[in-house]
């Protein structure tokens, strides 16, 4: 099993450019969490899709959004990228996402994409 | 007000001690409580989740939740150079989210 998987591993863009990022989810899992996770602090959640759809949104402008695939792969899109955008951009992948209020199982998290902004 | 603080640490212990790890949160609804451990440069794996108040143990880990006082903790015992990372306290209501603390780094000295 691979896990929760993201590309790129790394990543420089410069100021107002637009970025994709990109992850594959745990086998058997249909929901996708994208958290951005500034150096020193806890990841902080960006959004979740679930059956191709934006399901929640946290705090982040317009310029984050997102997409998912029929085969729950997911990316995540972010236009007119500023300094403070720089960070590391984790993916987790649960399942159970027609259960709410559930624990909606664990949440599997890959190893996240480096983005520097420059 | 964020929904969860950490104690920021670091904490440096030497190998065999006990490591105990804090946190408070804010918003009283029904929610699970997490913890999470991330090594350096990886994504975070979930060491343990629990809902109620008390105690829960997974080998040499312990995590307490107390809800009256809206504080949730993690031991590890007999901690290990390998147990060597940061560790992020976590919270998830009905919703969907994980709403984390800031993390705190522990370094286990051999």
């Amino acid at each position: 099993d691979a896990g929760v998987t993201q590309s790129p591993t790394h990543l420089i863009k410069t100021r107002g450019q637009q970025v994709t990022l990109r992850c594959s989810p745990k086998s058997g899992h249909d929901t996708v969490s994208w958290y951005q996770q500034a150096l020193g602090q806890g990841p902080q959640f960006i959004f979740q899709y679930y059956e191709e759809e934006e399901r929640q949104r946290g705090n982040f402008p317009d310029r984050f959004s997102g997409h998912q695939f029929p085969n729950y792969s997911s990316e995540l899109n972010v236009n007119a990228l500023l300094l403070g955008d720089s960070a590391l951009y984790l993916c987790a992948s649960s399942s159970g996402g027609r259960r709410e209020g559930h624990l909606n199982t664990e949440a599997f998290f890959g190893q996240g994409t480096r983005l520097t902004v420059v | 007000q964020k929904e969860v603080e950490q104690d920021p640490g670091p904490l440096s212990v030497p190998e065999g001690a006990i490591v105990s790890l804090n946190c408070t949160y804010s918003n009283s609804a029904f929610q699970y409580f997490m913890w999470y451990r991330q090594y350096s440069r990886k994504g975070p794996e979930l060491l343990m989740y629990t809902y109620s108040s008390g105690n829960k143990e997974d080998g040499r880990f312990t995590a307490q939740v107390d809800k009256s006082s809206k504080y949730i903790s993690l031991f590890i015992r007999d901690s290990q150079p390998s147990d060597s990372a940061t560790y992020l306290c976590a919270k998830k209501r009905n919703d969907y989210k994980l709403s984390f603390g800031a993390g705190t780094t522990v370094t286990v000295r051999a």
